[in-house]
């Protein structure tokens, strides 16, 4: 079964760091994108982050930029989630998802077709 | 940013009913939207992406439909493990957004 687990959660002061990490087994890794998505208590979801396999592009969302950043290690199936300079706001499941995509034409179709059970970041004091 | 606006935030519906979710988009998404259904303690499951196309595993009478900036999930004969909230979302263009999600809930 292609699956994906997140680890590396945890409680954390503010301003403290983390590093998330996400395996993914039964599907080749270095042919898709790996998208980050959270969810705070009892809010929605909100998208983190996109990493191209390759490493080669990363795209982020605004409020987690040059705080976070996303890597790879395509020889342990891995993606990892560095998180600097917590904040309270950050609080929230942590989701890892497989990225696929349907291209019709000259259009690429992104989703997120596999998802993880997602790892729990506190930030408090 | 391309913001994601869905309607109703929740609603309530019986067994056998046609529910319809509608999700607009804040700028032409040229079909990039999907739709996900969240129950409760568990993690995101993909419903429909690309508009209107069915994820494998996913029951048919779950469809989606739209263009341009309008798009809509619907669910006809309801049943009662589709208690769940569902959020559509774009991937147009970065930061991929979704809406703020729909709470489907069963009589």
């Amino acid at each position: 079964e292609v699956q994906v687990v997140e680890s590396g959660g945890g409680l954390v002061q503010p301003g403290g760091s983390l590093r998330l990490s996400c395996v993914v087994s039964r599907f080749t890794f270095s042919s898709y994108w790996m998208s980050w998505v959270r969810q705070a208590p009892g809010k929605g979801l909100e998208w983190v982050a996109n990493i191209r396999h390759d490493g080669s592009e990363k795209y982020y969302v605004d409020s987690v930029k040059g705080r976070f950043t996303f890597s790879t290690d395509n020889t342990k199936n891995s993606l990892y989630l560095h998180m600097n300079s917590l904040r309270v706001e950050d609080t929230a499941i942590y989701y890892c998802a497989r990225l696929d995509e349907m291209i019709r034409g000259d259009m690429h179709y992104f989703y997120m077709d596999v998802w993880g059970k997602g790892t729990t970041v506190t930030v408090s004091s | 940013d391309i913001q994601m606006t869905q309607s109703p935030s929740s609603l309530s519906a019986s067994v056998g009913d046609r529910v319809t979710i509608t999700c607009r988009a804040s700028q032409i998404i040229r079909g990039n939207l999907n739709w996900y259904q969240q129950k409760p303690g568990q993690t995101p499951a993909l419903l429909i992406y690309a508009t209107s196309r069915l994820q494998s595993g996913v029951p048919s009478r779950f469809s989606g439909s739209g263009s341009g900036t309008g798009f809509t999930l619907t669910i006809s004969g309801l049943q009662p493990e589709d208690s769940a909230t569902y959020y559509c979302q774009q991937s147009y263009d970065v930061p991929y957004s979704f809406g703020q999600g729909t709470k489907l809930e069963i009589e």
